[in-house]
């Protein structure tokens, strides 16, 4: 079968760094993507990693192995507002997106 | 500009009844799609559908359709509501038929059931 797995719930501090894991197993590999999900509203893309290796974007960056089956999100200089939860999704073999349930990240001052 | 839209944003009905939630996409994006995202938020493929091809998730009862007057409209028709049909549904666009194609979501229908 197809699994995303990813914590249910992390807790961090404003101003820290927090890395967010991601593992999977599916049947092919055509890239992975993480969305933001704020509370009541629509997931909205973060990224999109294809080939191994780190993508820095502003204060987040994405990081991927497919060797290990292996994904991270890391978030810095934590704010507020960066209270969401994250979801790992893989593109399979047949180009269908898998969906975590994604982590509930809460940001405390 | 609103890139992709859903109507009505909360929808409150009695089991057995029939509705419609309709969306829309303003961005020229060849594929649309309908997730359910339950109670434990966990975000689950219902249909995509492109001019050429609509995909069905097996698990997804046959009460459900997906109804597309054009490339710019994927409405959601769901016959028979149960309880367990309360969720929040997100439509959602990417540009062309590939899942490896950033979506981009509606604000969501949050459906409840009595």
């Amino acid at each position: 079968g197809q699994n995303i797995d990813q914590p249910t719930e992390m807790t961090a501090t404003e101003g820290a760094i927090v890395q967010i894991n991601c593992t999977y197993q599916t049947s092919g590999f055509n890239g992975l993507f993480w969305y933001q999900q704020h509370a009541g509203e629509a997931p909205t893309f973060l990224s999109y990693n294809v080939l191994d290796g780190l993508e820095e974007k502003g204060r987040f960056s994405s990081f991927l192995s497919r060797s290990k089956g292996y994904s991270y999100l890391l978030l810095k200089e934590l704010q507020m507002k960066d209270s969401a939860s994250y979801l790992c999704a893989v593109v399979d073999s047949n180009y269908q997106l898998i969906w975590g349930a994604g982590t509930k990240l809460i940001i405390k001052p | 500009d609103t890139a992709v839209s859903q109507t009505p944003k909360y929808l409150v009905t009695q089991m057995g009844n029939d509705k419609s939630i309709k969306c829309e996409q303003n961005l020229g994006h060849d594929t649309m799609y309908w997730y359910k995202q339950d109670s434990k938020k966990f975000l689950k493929i219902m249909f995509s559908y492109n001019n050429k091809e609509l995909i069905i998730n097996e698990t997804v009862p046959n009460r459900f359709s997906p109804k597309s007057p054009d490339k710019a409209h994927l409405n959601l028709h769901i016959n028979s509501l149960e309880l367990g049909d309360s969720a929040v549904y997100f439509c959602a666009s990417s540009q062309g038929a590939d899942s490896y194609n950033e979506q981009f979501f509606g604000p969501g229908t949050r459906l409840t059931v009595l």
